[in-house]
């Protein structure tokens, strides 16, 4: 399977703070995607990593891709209680998007 | 704009009845996908369409089918409910293949089978 992991399950941070997310994948893909999703409403699109790309930014975004490693990590800077969500990463090949189990982040005021 | 409808967004059934979850993109987009989400498993794919009157399977279609025969609209259906059923679903659609770039996705259908 394609499916990426994210680590930590779970992550609680400080307004202000960075925060930091890992996913690891296991075969070749195209490119790598970043997913939000806030509670109870659907996936929203962060940011897309070609498998050529080994860093990219987007605004407070920063995400590095390491195909050599299998893995992917997504920096948000100076977080805000907005940011507060699950993140997704997705794993592009062929047709298809597969997607982790995802990382819950909470930004405490 | 409306993006990605999907319909009915809660319904509740009981084992063995039927329904069918409709999924609608204004986008014109050529790729429609159906995933299940369930407490950490994240999203699998049930199945896709790379265009109209196309369909395949994906991760876990057993218990599932779908029709795509206009462009702008995937539907999803369930011939006999199944407890196992019970899960959120989510539509996405994407001008281009997934593999190449973003999906945009629907809000979600919550689905309980009693």
């Amino acid at each position: 399977s394609q499916q990426g992991e994210e680590d930590p399950q779970a992550l609680s941070i400080q307004e202000g703070e960075n925060a930091t997310m890992n996913c690891s994948y296991k075969t070749s893909i195209n490119n790598l995607q970043w997913y939000r999703q806030n509670s109870g409403r659907g996936l929203v699109h962060l940011i897309l990593i070609r498998s050529n790309e080994r860093e990219k930014h987007s605004g407070r975004l920063r995400v590095t891709l390491d195909t050599s490693k299998k893995s992917s990590s997504l920096l948000i800077t100076a977080s805000r209680a907005a940011d507060t969500a699950s993140y997704f990463c997705a794993t592009a090949y062929d047709y298809k998007l597969s997607f982790g189990a995802g990382t819950t982040v909470t930004v405490r005021a | 704009n409306a993006g990605v409808t999907q319909t009915p967004k809660f319904r509740v059934l009981k084992t063995g009845q039927s329904m069918t979850l409709l999924c609608a993109q204004d986008m014109n987009h050529e790729y429609m996908y159906w995933y299940r989400q369930d407490p950490g498993m994240g999203l699998r794919l049930i199945h896709y369409s790379v265009g109209e009157g196309t369909t395949a399977k994906g991760e876990v279609p057993d218990g599932y089918n779908v029709s795509r025969l206009k462009k702008q609209n995937f539907l999803l259906g369930l011939e006999s409910a199944a407890p196992s059923q019970t899960s959120v679903y989510f539509c996405a659609s994407s001008p281009v293949s997934g593999a190449d770039g973003e999906l945009f996705f629907g809000e979600g259908s919550r689905l309980t089978v009693l």
